[in-house]
């Protein structure tokens, strides 16, 4: 049971690269998010999927796109990768129990982007 | 929209201390609300919870009590320890199911 699982680890990016960004997680879960930690700034919101066929846009969309491939994937895909978006990359995933209301996000161990 | 909001750190304490972090957070409607931690180098991991209003959330010693009429869930530990010193995020998930967290606040632990 590997919970939340994101590669790769690190990345160096050329300005103008695409790449991307691969999460799975093993734990049944509905809910998958994808998050920008920088210096400051906490943990921001790039995109989530409430459940698996739907995606939503979060606090700073721009610049990424994302692809619920089934219920265990996400990825976040940068298709034309800028200086700004060096960043500690997270994903993390949440179960939803309609009834119990006991949200708990599980988090994998970052990915260290920089774009040059 | 949804936002949360903690204070700012670094908080430095020394060891034994009694340590308080405030959260405060706008929502509709009725979120879950969390604390979750961040040692160096790691992923967050969460660290408590409350699901509704009066909810009192409890985990190694931290506490942090869901308070609708103040829209605050200030996280609270009676005494800290070095083992502590980490970054200390408050969050929020809305009915919808998007999880938004604050600022973060680094706790520093003098021995």
């Amino acid at each position: 049971n590997a919970g939340v699982t994101q590669t790769p680890k690190f990345q160096v990016l050329k300005t103008g690269q695409s790449m991307t960004l691969q999460c799975a997680q093993d734990m049944n879960h509905n809910s998958m998010y994808w998050y920008r930690q920088d210096p400051g700034m906490g943990l921001r919101l790039i995109y989530y999927s409430a459940s698996e066929g739907t995606t939503d846009k979060g606090e700073v969309p721009n610049g990424y796109n994302v692809s619920r491939l089934n219920k265990r994937e996400f990825s976040l895909r940068l298709e034309s990768a800028a200086p700004s978006q060096t960043s500690v990359y997270f994903c993390a995933s949440s179960r939803r129990n309609l009834g119990t209301n006991n949200p708990e996000a599980f988090f994998g161990q970052g990915t260290r982007l920089t774009v040059v | 929209g949804d936002s949360v909001t903690q204070m700012e750190g670094p908080v430095t304490l020394s060891e034994e201390a009694f340590l308080t972090i405030n959260c405060t957070y706008t929502a509709t409607g009725y979120p879950s609300l969390f604390w979750y931690v961040q040692y160096p180098g790691e992923g967050l991991q969460l660290l408590l919870k409350a699901t509704k209003a009066d909810d009192k959330g409890s985990n190694k010693g931290f506490e942090a009590t869901y308070r609708k009429e103040t829209t605050s869930f200030h996280l609270e530990k009676g005494s800290v320890q070095v083992s502590d010193s980490a970054v200390y995020f408050c969050a929020l998930m809305d009915s919808s199911y998007k999880l938004i967290f604050g600022s973060g606040t680094r706790l520093l632990v003098r021995p």
